[in-house]
Parts: C-alpha cells; sequence; structure tokens
C-alpha cells in the first residue's frame, strides 16, 4: 500500500522568495515519486520525476526535488518564486513502472508580487 | 496527436442519465489510466488498462462505473444512472517509458456535472 502526505494545503511566497513545497511518502517497494503542477482548468502537467539512480532530480521551470529514503521525503523546491508558478502542486507515488498513481492532497502556491 | 485528448471537455447532465466520456491517448502509447479528481475525495485511481484488457480495476467506485478500450487506443468511461456525488473532473492519462522510465501524461480531463 501506498499514501502521500502533502503539508499545507495552501502555500504563499513572495516573487523572488524561495518555494518549498512538502511531499512525505508511504510505500512497501521501492517507490517511483512524481510532482505534477496543474494550472486552473487544465491537466496534470509533470514536472518532475524520481524512479533510479540520482537522488537530486532537476524538472521544468527550474524546479528540483530530492529523495531522501531515510526521511520518507520527497520536497519540491525552485529557488526563486515566480508569478507564472502560481498553480497547484501535486506529488505522487507509484510502485513499479505501471502501477497506478497515488496522489497527495495537493498544495496550492501562490505568489505575491 | 501531440497529446491525450478527451472529449467532450465539459458535461452538464441531469441525475439518472448515463454519460460517456471519451479518451484518446497518444500514439503508441500501450498502457492508459483514468482518474477522478473531485473536491471532498482528491485525485483518485479508478481504472488502468494495459492494451484492451483491464488487469486493474480496483479503484471503480460501484457498478455504475465501467469502461472499455478498443484497438489499443481510445477508451470510453461510461457511468450509468449518474447521481450529484459523480460530478468531478475525469482526467485521462496513457504511460510512455519502459525500465525504470515509465510516466503517466494526463489529459486536459472531461468536467462532469450532474444536476
Amino acid at each position: 500500500a501506498q499514501s502521500v502526505t502533502q503539508l499545507g494545503s495552501h502555500v504563499s511566497v513572495s516573487e523572488g522568495a524561495l518555494v518549498l513545497l512538502r511531499c512525505n511518502y508511504s510505500s512497501s517497494v521501492p517507490p517511483y515519486l512524481f510532482w505534477y503542477v496543474q494550472y486552473p482548468n487544465q491537466g496534470l502537467q509533470l514536472l518532475l520525476k524520481y524512479t533510479t539512480g540520482a537522488t537530486l532530480v532537476k524538472g521544468i521551470n527550474g524546479f528540483e526535488a530530492e529523495f531522501k529514503k531515510s526521511e520518507t521525503s520527497f520536497h519540491l523546491t525552485k529557488p526563486s518564486a515566480h508569478m507564472s508558478d502560481a498553480a497547484e502542486y501535486f506529488c505522487a507515488v507509484s510502485g513499479t513502472g505501471r502501477r497506478a498513481l497515488t496522489f497527495g492532497s495537493g498544495t496550492r502556491l501562490q505568489v505575491q508580487p | 496527436g501531440a497529446g491525450v485528448s478527451q472529449s467532450p471537455s465539459n458535461k452538464v447532465t441531469e441525475k439518472g442519465k448515463d454519460v460517456e466520456l471519451r479518451c484518446d491517448p497518444i500514439s503508441g502509447h500501450t498502457a492508459l489510466y483514468w482518474y477522478r479528481q473531485s473536491l471532498g475525495q482528491g485525485l483518485e485511481f479508478l481504472i488502468y488498462f494495459q492494451g484492451n484488457s483491464a488487469p486493474d480495476k480496483s479503484g471503480l467506485p460501484s457498478d455504475r462505473f465501467s469502461a472499455e478500450r478498443t484497438g489499443g487506443s481510445v477508451s470510453t468511461l461510461t457511468i450509468q444512472r449518474t447521481q450529484q456525488e459523480d460530478s468531478a473532473v475525469y482526467l485521462c492519462a496513457s504511460l510512455w517509458g519502459t525500465g525504470g522510465e515509465e510516466t503517466q501524461y494526463f489529459g486536459p480531463g472531461t468536467r462532469l456535472l450532474v444536476l
């Protein structure tokens, strides 16, 4: 069984500030971990993923995340927030390959000018 | 096409009516998934297709929900006798990659409102 916990349903940062969105997972098998972003009235867009290999993964739009097995975490960061980063962010976990994704409840990121 | 497409983009129906939602996956993607996104329940898995068969349909909430996939491509999700609690955004995803590189790519969703 797998589960994902995203701490903070809403996060507000100033433009140019560090973005940190938290994700902790539970998985009985080595996890595949994903961050997706959803803009209003749109589907989910993949930001980045960890499957195997390097634990620090870089994604689109300057985002990155680090897989920490000992902490069962996969937090998403971006050094400097942009107004265009305002969206909802979902962390997800799956088992090997073709398993369905289990999503966290999402974090809405607000960027203040 | 370039991405996963879904139709209709919006559907309003009356309680008790049947609805069909369509998903066109990215060409060549063999696996296809349906999810539901609702205010109360977040994002939930419904069913997964590998080719035309569904090895995992554990997320279908009731026997009013069914899905099929034909020709290893288009999939249809059918909800019979719709209820107000079926109101949600229904998302489809297709899968690319093998050997640890598997990634699901999502369509824009169908927003269903049951009156």
